[in-house]
C-alpha cells in the first residue's frame, strides 16, 4: 500500500481554468503539507495543516485553497491557473512527535498552457 | 533553520563507499541534521537525522564533526539505484509553531552512481 498517493499524477490545462489535486495518506499521520518544486528545481513549502487546522500558509496567492475534510486527506484546489503555477506539487505527512521525518508522496505534475 | 552547503554533483562507482559532505557552519544547538534523497521523479525520500552522535540505519551513516559544523553522509555500498540529489538539511527537530515540517531544501548534490 501507499503510505501517502496523490493524484493525478499528471494534470495539463488551460490557463484560467480551476483543477483540484487530492492527496491521501494512510500512516495514521495528523499533519499533512503541500509543497511545490519549480522548474529550477527547488522545492518550498506551501502549506501545513495539524489536525485539519492550517499551520503554515507560506505567502501563496489565495488561488491556492487547501481542503483538509479528514486527518488523512489534504486536497489542493487551484482557481485561474496562471502559465506560472506550471511545476511538480508534492503532499507529504509526517507524525506529530517528529516534524523533520515527512513522508512524501510521488507528485503531480501541473502544466498550464 | 541554519543555512547549508553541499557540493553541486558527484560521481561514485558502484560497490563503492559515496560520501557526500555538508556544511552547516551556523547551526544551532537545537538544530539536527537531516538528509533526504530525491530519486528522479519520485517524492523526496527521508534518510537519516542526528544530532551530534553519529548514527546508522539500514540505508546509510551519518557523521557529523564534533564541532557540528559539517556533516557526511555515507552510503556504503552503492547501487545504481541510488542515483539521486541528495539534500542536506539542519532544523530545529520538533519546532512546532509556524515550523511545522518545514524543511529548507538547497540545491543539493546530484550523485552519479556509475557501473
Amino acid at each position: 500500500d501507499t503510505a501517502v498517493s496523490q493524484t493525478p499524477k499528471y494534470l495539463v490545462t488551460q490557463m484560467g481554468n480551476d483543477k483540484s489535486i487530492k492527496c491521501e495518506q494512510n500512516l495514521g499521520h495528523d499533519t499533512m503539507y503541500w509543497y511545490k518544486q519549480d522548474s529550477k528545481k527547488f522545492l518550498k513549502i506551501m502549506f501545513s495543516y495539524n489536525n485539519k487546522e492550517l499551520i503554515i500558509n507560506e505567502t501563496v496567492p489565495n488561488r491556492f485553497s487547501p481542503k483538509s475534510p479528514d486527518k488523512a486527506h489534504l486536497n489542493l484546489h487551484i482557481n485561474s491557473l496562471e502559465l506560472g503555477d506550471s511545476a511538480v506539487y508534492f503532499c507529504a505527512s509526517s507524525q506529530v512527535s517528529h516534524y523533520g521525518k515527512l513522508f512524501f508522496g510521488s507528485g503531480t505534475q501541473l502544466s498550464v498552457l | 533553520d541554519a543555512k547549508t552547503t553541499q557540493p553541486p554533483s558527484m560521481d561514485c562507482a558502484e560497490g563503492r563507499a559515496a560520501n557526500l559532505p555538508c556544511n552547516h557552519s551556523t547551526i544551532s544547538g537545537n538544530e539536527y541534521v537531516y538528509w533526504y534523497r530525491q530519486i528522479h521523479s519520485q517524492g523526496p525520500q527521508y534518510i537519516i537525522h542526528g544530532l551530534k552522535n553519529n548514527e546508522t540505519n539500514e540505508m546509510a551513516s551519518l557523521i557529523i564533526t564534533e564541532d557540528r559544523k559539517s556533516s557526511t553522509l555515507i552510503l556504503p555500498h552503492a547501487t545504481l539505484r541510488d542515483t539521486a540529489v541528495y539534500y542536506c538539511i539542519v532544523r530545529a527537530h520538533n519546532a512546532g509553531g509556524t515550523s511545522y515540517g518545514k524543511l529548507t531544501f538547497g540545491q543539493g548534490t546530484i550523485l552519479t552512481v556509475h557501473p
